[in-house]
């Protein structure tokens, strides 16, 4: 069965200190991985995708992710917060063609000054 | 412009109302999502097309009809609302082709009192 799993319900981060959130995946074909982010009452904005090839992705906002097969991972990173990352993020999986996204249940990000 | 649009933002109706929420996307896409986000923020498919076709149903309750009269519109109608159907949902477009990158739109907040 397809799964993502966010361990980290809810982390806090001083602004300018480092971030990962951690994301595990079930799939049973090549992953097309992303990272969404939400802030509060907001829609759900693309941060970054994985599909092939090079392991280590930018995304915006000064954000990138690495995806590890062997660990079945997609952890998302940012070497400095700001206090306008605080937010809910999102990883989904997904596959080939049109098939709908699986999201995991997401990390909300406190950021103190 | 705004890529893929819903309306209302906001909906607060009776239990045993009837509603709908509209959503249009001008990204030329294919295929069209309903999500639902629930009170945890968890976010699960409800409902994909493609070509105006039906292609996902996700055991959703049949007072859920999704309608989509051309590849630019997916609407859905909820009959009878229940106190459960309170979510945010949100409406997502993706071209087959594309490694299934979905851009979604703003969300619905739907309360039912």
């Amino acid at each position: 069965a397809q799964s993502v799993t966010q361990p980290d319900i809810h982390i806090t981060v001083s602004e300018g200190a480092s971030l990962e959130l951690r994301c595990n995946y079930s799939y049973g074909a090549t992953p097309y991985l992303f990272w969404y982010v939400q802030s509060p009452g907001q829609g759900l904005q693309l941060l970054l995708k994985y599909f092939s090839g090079d392991t280590l992705v930018q995304g915006i906002k000064g954000f990138e992710a690495e995806f590890k097969r062997s660990q079945s991972s997609f952890n998302l990173r940012k070497p400095s917060v700001h206090w306008s990352d605080a937010a809910e993020y999102f990883c989904a999986v997904g596959g080939r063609g049109n098939t709908p996204l699986v999201f995991g249940k997401g990390t909300r990000l406190s950021v103190i000054a | 412009d705004t890529a893929v649009s819903q309306t209302p933002k906001y909906l607060v109706t009776q239990m045993g109302n009837d509603k709908s929420i509209k959503c249009e996307q001008n990204l030329g896409h294919d295929t069209m999502y309903w999500y639902k986000q629930d009170s945890k923020k968890f976010l699960k498919i409800m409902f994909s097309y493609n070509n105006k076709e039906l292609i996902i149903n996700e055991t959703v309750p049949n007072r859920f009809s999704p309608k989509s009269p051309d590849k630019a519109h997916l609407n859905l109608h909820i009959n009878s609302l229940e106190l459960g159907d309170s979510a945010v949902y949100f409406c997502a477009s993706s071209q087959v082709g594309t490694y299934n990158e979905q851009f979604f739109g703003p969300g619905t907040r739907l309360t039912v009192l």
